[in-house]
């Protein structure tokens, strides 16, 4: 059971470069989050699917975009990197029922510097 | 909208010390609250989490946290620190819609770096 998986773990862009971050789930939860982290800043959403077929905008969303390919897999991608998304990204996943949060599983993170 | 404030940014004490991590949230509904632990270069892992059923939760690693409605405070607590312990620590409370509906999202705080000295 390997969790929450995330490739790659680091990745250096240039500015105006685009690339997929991608996750990976494998504890039939039906509900997942991207995540970025910031020095000071805390953890702060970007996306979620609270179920798959569905995608919705976090705090953050701006410069990013979502696809929930299937139950397992979630990815993010930037189709034009700035500096400014120089940061740490984390996929997480729970299941997710209807009521109020339950514990969320992260990802190992991905490094992102965009030069 | 629910928030989380951390105070203190970096938390410095010595082995076999008390460990208090701080935080306070604002919620307009009950609030579940985490608080999660991240070591160095890997993801967030969870150390305890109120849902109402008893006011003091204890996590891992001898964590515990005191839900205190009228301080509006959950505050993490470990009676002696161990160097194993140097690590970030989140709190993190239940995040809602407009609608009142959590789709599992969370609002998390800032964090607060904790060292432990020998």
């Amino acid at each position: 059971n390997a969790g929450v998986t995330q490739t790659p773990k680091f990745q250096v862009l240039k500015t105006g470069q685009s690339m997929t971050l991608q996750c990976a789930q494998d504890m039939n939860h039906n509900s997942m989050y991207w995540y970025r982290q910031d020095p000071g800043m805390g953890l702060r959403l970007i996306y979620y699917s609270a179920s798959e077929g569905t995608t919705d905008k976090g705090e953050v969303p701006n410069g990013y975009n979502v696809s929930r390919l299937n139950k397992r897999e979630f990815s993010l991608r930037l189709e034009s990197a700035a500096p400014s998304q120089t940061s740490v990204y984390f996929c997480a996943s729970l299941i997710w029922l209807g009521g109020f949060a339950d514990t969320q599983y992260f990802g190992p993170g991905t490094r992102l510097t965009v030069l | 909208a629910q928030s989380v404030t951390q105070l203190g940014s970096h938390v410095s004490v010595s082995e076999g010390a008390l460990v208090l991590l701080r935080c306070n949230y604002s919620s307009s509904v009950p609030p579940y609250l985490f608080w999660y632990v991240q070591y160095p270069n890997q993801g967030l892992q969870l150390l305890l989490k109120y849902t109402s059923a008893a006011t003091l939760v204890k996590g891992i690693n001898g964590f515990e946290a005191e839900f205190k409605k009228s301080e509006t405070s959950f505050h993490l607590t470990k009676p002696s620190a161990h160097m194993s312990d140097a690590a970030e620590y989140f709190c993190a409370v239940s995040d809602s819609d407009a609608g009142g509906t959590s789709y599992g999202k969370l609002t998390f705080g800032q964090g607060t770096i904790l060292t432990v000295h020998p």
